[in-house]
Order: C-alpha cells, then sequence, then structure tokens
C-alpha cells in the first residue's frame, strides 16, 4: 500500500544547528515526492519536490530510491523555519496526494 | 492574486444541523479536493474532483458530500455533522492531474458540539 512516514512528531534544535525531517515512502512504481510547509495560523505551502532539485529556504531533499527516503534537510536552521513540515507522495494511480502525518520544528534561539 | 478561499474560517455548530463550507479558486485549476488535519494523523483526503461534474472519494469519505457545477468551486457538505467531523479543513487546487495541489486555502477550522 502506498504511504508515507515521518516518524518524528517533534523536532527541536537551536538556530545555527543542522536539521534533518525524516521521510520515509512505499510506493510502487516511481514516485513524485513533495514537502509542504504550514507556518503558525497559516496555509500549507508547497516548500519543494524532488524533481526540481533546487533548494528553497536553504531546505534541500534528495530521493533516495534505494532507501525509499526523502528526508529534508537544511545546514543551518533559523528561527522562522519553526513549523509543520508535511512528506507527501503523489499516487498517478489513484490521482491521490498521500500525506505523511508531519513533523513540528521547533527551532529555539 | 492567484489564490484558493474557503468560507467561513471558523464556525461552531449542532450535531445534525446540516453546514456548507465554500471553497473557490481563480487560477481555472482543474482538479481540487478536500483534506481534513487532526493532530497525529496529519492530512487526510475527503473528496477530490478531476473537472467539472466528476468528483470521487477520497480517503475519509464518510459523512462527507461534495458537488463541482463550476470549475471555480468545490463545496464541502456535512448533511448530518457529528462530533468527530470536528477539525481543520482544507480545500486545495491544482493545474495538473496527477500533480500535487500547489495552492491550499486557508482552512475552516469547525467544531461541532
Amino acid at each position: 500500500a502506498q504511504r508515507v512516514t515521518q516518524p518524528e512528531k517533534l523536532l527541536s534544535v537551536f538556530k545555527g544547528a543542522p536539521v534533518e525531517l525524516k521521510c520515509n515512502y512505499s510506493y510502487s512504481g516511481s514516485p513524485e515526492l513533495f514537502w509542504y510547509v504550514q507556518y503558525s495560523r497559516q496555509r500549507l505551502q508547497l516548500l519543494l519536490r524532488h524533481i526540481s532539485r533546487e533548494s528553497i529556504k536553504g531546505f534541500t531533499a534528495d530521493l533516495n530510491k534505494g532507501e525509499t527516503s526523502f528526508h529534508l534537510k537544511k545546514p543551518f536552521a533559523q528561527e522562522e523555519d519553526s513549523a509543520m513540515y508535511y512528506c507527501a507522495l503523489s499516487d498517478y494511480n489513484t490521482d491521490k496526494l498521500i500525506f505523511g502525518t508531519g513533523t513540528r520544528l521547533q527551532v529555539f534561539p | 492574486e492567484a489564490q484558493v478561499t474557503q468560507n467561513p474560517r471558523y464556525l461552531i455548530t449542532v450535531t445534525g444541523k446540516k453546514l456548507t463550507v465554500t471553497c473557490s479558486q481563480n487560477m481555472n485549476h482543474e482538479y481540487m479536493s478536500w483534506y481534513r488535519q487532526d493532530p497525529g494523523l496529519g492530512l487526510r483526503q475527503i473528496y477530490y474532483s478531476m473537472n467539472v461534474e466528476v468528483t470521487d472519494k477520497g480517503d475519509v469519505p464518510e459523512g462527507y458530500k461534495v458537488s463541482r457545477k463550476e470549475k471555480r468551486n468545490f463545496p464541502l457538505i456535512l448533511e448530518s455533522p457529528s462530533p468527530n467531523q470536528t477539525s481543520l479543513y482544507f480545500c486545495a487546487s491544482s493545474s495538473d492531474r496527477g500533480v500535487p495541489e500547489a495552492f491550499f486555502g486557508q482552512g475552516t477550522r469547525l467544531t461541532v458540539v
């Protein structure tokens, strides 16, 4: 079954520390994976997608098909990065977007 | 400005009283969907629509209805709300089939007492 797993509900770091938000997926086929971010009291926004291979707000994510992972990384966390982060997988067979349960990132000053 | 607009933002209602949450997008997107967001469960898809008059169930459709009479609107209908439908609801739209929603609404917080 198609599934996205984010094992950490909460990740707390200090400003300037590296951040890695974990995402693992289960999908039969070639997946398309994304990270969404939700800042406090705001709507979800697309942060990045693996096919574009770009860095947004200093964040990067590499698709590792061998480990079925799509971890989100940032070398130096900022306080404004504090938000809820969702990993998502696009299931082309069902036209569904499957979300993980989310990880709340807290960056302390 | 490209946007997805939901109304109302906040709603408190009683069990069994029919309600509708509206969703409208101004980007001429074909694909629209509804999600509910619950603590520890993340986002779960309720219903989606690939175009006018084309709707399909998501993962948690029970207790909900939708309609897509016009491309821009995709209302969510709760015929007989129950307390377990207390949640934060998001509408979303996208221009490409199979491509995930790039635009989300601001959310509707529903409380059913």
